[in-house]
């Protein structure tokens, strides 16, 4: 079955700064990874996401980028803000499937 | 907020007792997964149900069930409830007419068992 890593598992960057997150999956056939914020005693909430067909999405301050070839996939978030502090959760699915979820990365972001 | 909504908020029972989790789905969706998530680490898949089908289940014993009902709410049961069963149970809903992969997480349930 599917098996996500996630590394750094915690992140401490100064505010103003750029945060990068990394995960690998072994499953080739996954096709859909997104990924998930979580803050203390909250749902996860989805931030971004990527399909296999494109290797990089971004939305504001948030980016993925996806290496197929490599199986992994990065978060990026840049200009990072207090609120920006959270567990990160990256996933790995194929279509319509479970999501098979990395152990996380608490982020701490200070001002 | 999504509109995926779930009951009990928080639920304490004893070992070898029996709980069951609702959930209700976001409108428009027809699928629904259930999650544990144990503290401090990552959601484990337990299973998706979809259109009132199981379709796929993760590495939970049988004494994990669920159901899922014509209006695409679902239950979650567990029977003879261990220690190590305390962990938040999230819900998530996706698909729909639109084939929303997207899952949406509800609350959770903080389930304890003492």
């Amino acid at each position: 079955g599917e098996n996500v890593e996630q590394h750094p598992s915690t992140l401490s960057v100064q505010e103003g700064d750029s945060a990068v997150i990394k995960c690998t999956y072994s499953d080739s056939a996954s096709n859909y990874f997104p990924w998930y914020k979580q803050e203390l005693g909250k749902r996860p909430q989805l931030i971004i996401d990527i399909r296999s067909n494109v290797g990089e999405k971004k939305d504001q301050r948030i980016a993925v980028t996806l290496n197929k070839t490599a199986k992994h996939f990065s978060l990026h978030i840049t200009e990072t803000q207090p609120e920006d502090s959270a567990v990160y959760f990256c996933a790995a699915s194929r279509s319509w499937g479970k999501l098979q979820f990395g152990a996380g990365t608490q982020v701490v972001v200070t001002p | 907020e999504t509109g995926v909504t779930q009951s009990p908020t928080h639920l304490i029972k004893t070992r070898g007792q029996q709980v069951t989790l609702r959930c209700s789905s976001q409108s428009g969706h027809n699928t629904v997964s259930w999650y544990q998530q144990a503290l401090g680490q990552g959601p484990q898949f337990i299973f998706q149900y979809y259109r009132e089908e199981e379709n796929g289940r993760g590495n939970f014993p049988p004494r994990f069930s669920g159901l899922q009902f014509p209006n695409y709410s679902s239950e979650l049961n567990v029977n003879a409830l261990e220690l190590d069963d305390s962990a938040l149970y999230l819900c998530a809903s996706s698909g729909g007419t639109s084939g929303e992969e997207t899952q949406y997480f509800g609350p959770g349930t903080r389930l304890l068992v003492l």
